[in-house]
């Protein structure tokens, strides 16, 4: 069984277009989160929910929409995708708030044309 | 602002030999260092983690040196072997109750360490 799970993992499309992106963890973590790794492969925390309540949120373009419909499931929403949001995004869980033991998806990569 | 430098951004090492990741902090009120490795399409896996009360942790061939006075950590791989070729983060977590928001990892830039065997 998978810890956490994303889905696609790999997304291309055009600028402008709208994409979304999904994660479920199997853990019964209670914190989840989305990062950015960008192609210096830097990962840099995006979004963060406990218990579908967001937590963290990062100085990220307002394109960007995540969304909890439960404590096991975040979703991410990108609106007027631009050439710059090409990275893979991954989502990770952990136990609680900054729980240093978190656990990573295998990623979706975004290539914007 | 980087709160948590890495370095070297690459090491080569042949096998056998003793791989040496740093990284160095300014936050005091860092108070988890884990370690994270990712090979290339995966994601990033939890390696090995110390908290700053601890000056050396052991796990196999990894190993954790901790300068709290000088702000520093780092990863010491002994042994290593082409199969630890990967990218490894340090990370530094915010101190705070785990119930309130502001708890997160920050990470490093990351090393691309290539074993040639």
């Amino acid at each position: 069984d998978t810890a956490v799970s994303q889905t696609p993992k790999y997304l291309v499309t055009q600028m402008g277009n709208d994409k979304s992106i999904k994660c479920e963890q199997n853990l019964g973590h209670d914190t989840m989160y989305w990062y950015k790794q960008d192609s210096k492969k830097f990962l840099k925390i995006m979004f963060s929910y406990n218990n579908k309540e967001l937590i963290i949120n990062e100085t990220v373009p307002n394109r960007f929409s995540p969304k909890s419909p439960d404590k096991a499931h975040l979703n991410l929403h990108i609106n007027s995708l631009e050439l710059g949001d090409s990275a893979v995004y991954f989502c990770a869980s952990s136990a609680y708030p900054g729980g240093g033991e978190q656990y990573f998806g295998p990623g979706t990569r975004l290539t914007v044309t | 602002q980087q709160q948590v430098k890495q370095s070297p951004q690459s090491l080569i090492v042949q096998k056998g030999g003793i791989s040496i990741i740093n990284c160095a902090y300014e936050n005091t009120a860092f108070d988890y260092f884990p370690w994270y490795q990712q090979f290339p399409g995966k994601g990033p896996a939890l390696l090995i983690a110390i908290r700053p009360d601890v000056s050396e942790k052991k796990e196999g061939r990894f190993t954790i040196s901790f300068n709290k006075s000088a702000k520093q950590f780092s990863l010491h791989i002994m042994d290593s072997q082409p199969g630890d070729s990967a990218t490894y983060f340090c990370a530094a977590r915010s101190s705070g109750r785990r119930e309130t928001s502001g708890s997160r990892l920050t990470f490093g830039e990351g090393t691309q360490l290539t074993v040639n065997p």
